[in-house]
């Protein structure tokens, strides 16, 4: 069974652009969180969707976005990019974010921001 | 706000020694669960172990054990016959349903070294 996936693997942008960032959960897991590893700010909670719909996100301003699909994959965008945007996006998946629930992580994209 | 605390930012280990990860928490929930992830220098989060914390009974995964201490708030994890496929950051997270939410919250990470 596949496993979550990412896309990019790698991403560059410049200041003021925008980042797009892809994740497809593990079959049949319709919950799909994003979170953020910058150097020396550790793991941060991002976003969560569920059912197509954003449950929960967390303490980042609103040019982080983005959208759950009918399949349940999901993007995240970020919109006017900073140079501490540049971290490693990290997608998780689970069964019905309605419980306590494992999540699996993704291999993550590099964003680069110069 | 639930808090994960690794208090060793950087362990070693002779290959085929168990060494011990520590990890505590701060939670006011009842139904919460903790893990280990691990995460070698390819970057992918790989789960390690869950512990449920209702059930007194300490998780174990073949070489992988955890030690709850569920007063103490304490989860700590036990490696034995340490391998050098070991060597990764070691975070230990919590995951509560606190206000209809399911984000993990993780610590700052043990980076473990596995010496041959």
């Amino acid at each position: 069974e596949a496993g979550v996936t990412q896309s990019p693997t790698h991403l560059i942008k410049t200041r003021g652009q925008q980042a797009t960032l892809r994740c497809s959960p593990i079959s049949g897991h319709t919950s799909v969180y994003w979170y953020q590893q910058a150097l020396g700010l550790g793991l941060q909670f991002l976003l969560w969707y569920d059912e197509g719909e954003e449950r929960n996100r967390g303490n980042f301003p609103p040019r982080f976005s983005g959208r759950q699909f009918p399949n349940y994959s999901s993007e995240l965008n970020v919109n006017a990019l900073e140079l501490e945007d540049s971290a490693l996006y990290l997608c998780a998946s689970s069964l019905a974010g309605r419980g306590l629930e494992t999540q699996y992580f993704g291999p993550g994209t590099r964003l680069l921001v110069l | 706000a639930q808090t994960v605390t690794q208090s060793q930012p950087e362990m070693s280990v002779q290959e085929a020694e168990t060494v011990t990860l520590s990890c505590t928490y701060d939670t006011s929930e009842n139904n919460y669960y903790l893990f280990w992830y691990k995460q070698p220098p390819s970057r992918q989060m790989i789960l390690v172990i869950r512990q449920e914390a209702y059930k007194q009974q300490n998780a174990t995964e073949n070489r992988f054990s955890v030690n709850f201490q569920k007063a103490a708030k304490s989860f700590s994890l036990k490696i034995s016959d340490s391998q050098l496929g070991d060597t990764a950051m070691y975070f230990c997270a919590s995951l509560y349903s606190g206000a209809g939410s399911y984000q993990l919250t993780f610590g700052k990470g043990t980076k473990l070294s596995v010496i041959p």
